[in-house]
């Protein structure tokens, strides 16, 4: 599976949309791009997942560049139960493939 | 999203004794549960793969001796913990992959924290 980047910290005021970014340069056809997040003490929570096109759900909106190099994690208004660790993770959909986590995005939400 | 629950959520034992993990899809049959370990500020890495009705697969490094998996049926995984040491301590995270819907995903479970004395 192709490896990813991410900063490895991020401040956003409640309120404000949080753009968490992400770089997987090397990311293959058939390669999903998985966004994960963990809570503190929590195991980790499924947000969103992509090919090429951008997706939204109740929880956040992903957007991933036409290369498909780079994706940014959007959650339009951040809450103080938004701040969390982000794992941006790639990998082959059609098998019972690995999710292999990085160190992720630890996102602080602040008043 | 499906839900994956563990059981018990933090466990303290002595050094030596046995300690076993329940995972359980409660939404979903999942043929293909995965176990995961954290230790403190470190990301999850991967123990093993557990596949309904036969053997699991281990991640290089992990003893299959030490942490036993069984995956009995579709809805249920268990770790044991065998001779736990004080070393053993740690964030024990499962996670069933979910085979609905047009990509697979998989769904975690809240974690058991494991303190050996």
């Amino acid at each position: 599976d192709a490896k990813t980047t991410q900063p490895p910290s991020m401040d956003c005021a409640e309120g404000r949309a949080a753009n968490l970014p992400c770089n997987h340069s090397t990311i293959s056809g058939n390669e999903y791009v998985y966004w994960y997040r963990q809570i503190h003490s929590q195991g980790p929570q499924y947000i969103i997942h992509g090919l090429k096109n951008n997706e939204t759900n109740e929880m956040a909106s992903l957007i991933i560049t036409e290369d498909r190099k780079s994706s940014t994690l959007i959650l339009p208004h951040a809450t103080l139960r938004d701040t969390a660790v982000y794992y941006c993770i790639v990998r082959v959909a059609s098998t019972a493939s690995k999710l292999t986590f990085g160190t992720g995005t630890r996102l602080q939400v602040t008043l | 999203g499906a839900v994956v629950s563990q059981h018990p959520s933090r466990v303290i034992c002595k050094s030596g004794t046995s300690v076993k993990i329940e995972c359980r899809s409660l939404d979903f049959q999942a043929t293909t549960m995965f176990w995961y370990r954290q230790f403190p500020k470190q990301s999850l890495m991967l123990m093993a793969t557990s596949n309904e009705g036969s053997k699991a697969t281990y991640e290089q490094g992990v003893e299959k001796d030490k942490f036993l998996i069984n995956h009995a049926s579709l809805t249920l995984s268990t770790l044991t913990v065998t001779s736990a040491h004080p070393e053993d301590s740690s964030f024990y995270i499962c996670s069933a992959r979910d085979p609905a819907g047009e990509v697979e995903t998989q769904y975690f479970g809240p974690g058991t924290r494991l303190l050996v004395l």
